[in-house]
């Protein structure tokens, strides 16, 4: 079956600009998660949703994040006003289970590079 | 706040050889722990997920065990192969199922 998708691969953005992430998880995973990824390190955790409710939005960097999944399915990462300490790889993850119990499956990411 | 570190940062090995990663997390009051492998400028895959209640899983030549006492992960690879040529990534998982990263290790093996 299908996997976690993620578009676009790439975005290259001027500073100050907004940019929309969209992630499309494994059909029926309730949990969504976000992480980010900077050049040489691991991966950080931003926001968790279950079904459609963010259940953990401690890893946002700041009030110019935001991430909605308003069906359930879909979700989408939004950055306002962005600054090149934001260029990083976006990463989405979907999980089959209650927080706690199911293997997450990540997707191919998203490089985002402000100018 | 649960911090993850990962030893050694780089290994290069010639192929055939078995070989040890190491994790350490500050935090024993975990849920699961996950490694994955990423290869260059791709997304992550899982290799093998040890619930809380385990103290190993194994998966074909890779076998990670957990001991969330103190707070210690290990994958072994045995018969190391250069496509296991990647990044390896250990995961404890926070509450909510979030994972909690370590930097990696970044493993060369040479034919």
């Amino acid at each position: 079956g299908a996997g976690v998708s993620q578009t676009p691969s790439n975005k290259v953005t001027e500073k100050g600009k907004y940019v929309e992430l969209r992630c499309d998880p494994i059909s029926g995973h309730t949990a969504l998660y976000w992480y980010r990824q900077s050049l040489g390190q691991g991966p950080e955790f931003l926001i968790y949703f279950q079904g459609t409710g963010a259940a953990d939005d401690s890893g946002l960097p700041n009030d110019r994040f935001f991430a909605v999944r308003p069906e359930g399915s879909v979700s989408t990462l939004k950055i306002q006003r962005t600054e090149r300490g934001d260029s990083a790889v976006y990463l989405c993850a979907s999980s089959s289970r209650v927080a706690g119990v199911g293997e997450q499956y990540f997707g191919p990411g998203t490089r985002l590079t402000v100018t | 706040k649960q911090e993850v570190t990962q030893i050694p940062a780089a290994l290069s090995v010639p192929e055939g050889e078995n070989l040890v990663l190491n994790c350490s997390f500050t935090d024993s009051a975990i849920y699961n722990l996950q490694w994955f492998r990423q290869d260059p400028g791709k997304g992550l895959t899982s290799l093998l997920l040890i619930q809380s209640s385990q103290r190993e899983q194994t998966s074909g030549r890779l076998n990670a065990s957990l001991d969330k006492s103190s707070g210690r992960s290990t994958l072994y690879i045995a018969a190391s192969q250069p496509g296991d040529s990647a990044t390896y990534l250990c995961a404890p998982w926070g509450q909510g199922g979030k994972l909690i990263f370590g930097q990696g290790t970044e493993l060369s093996v040479k034919p």
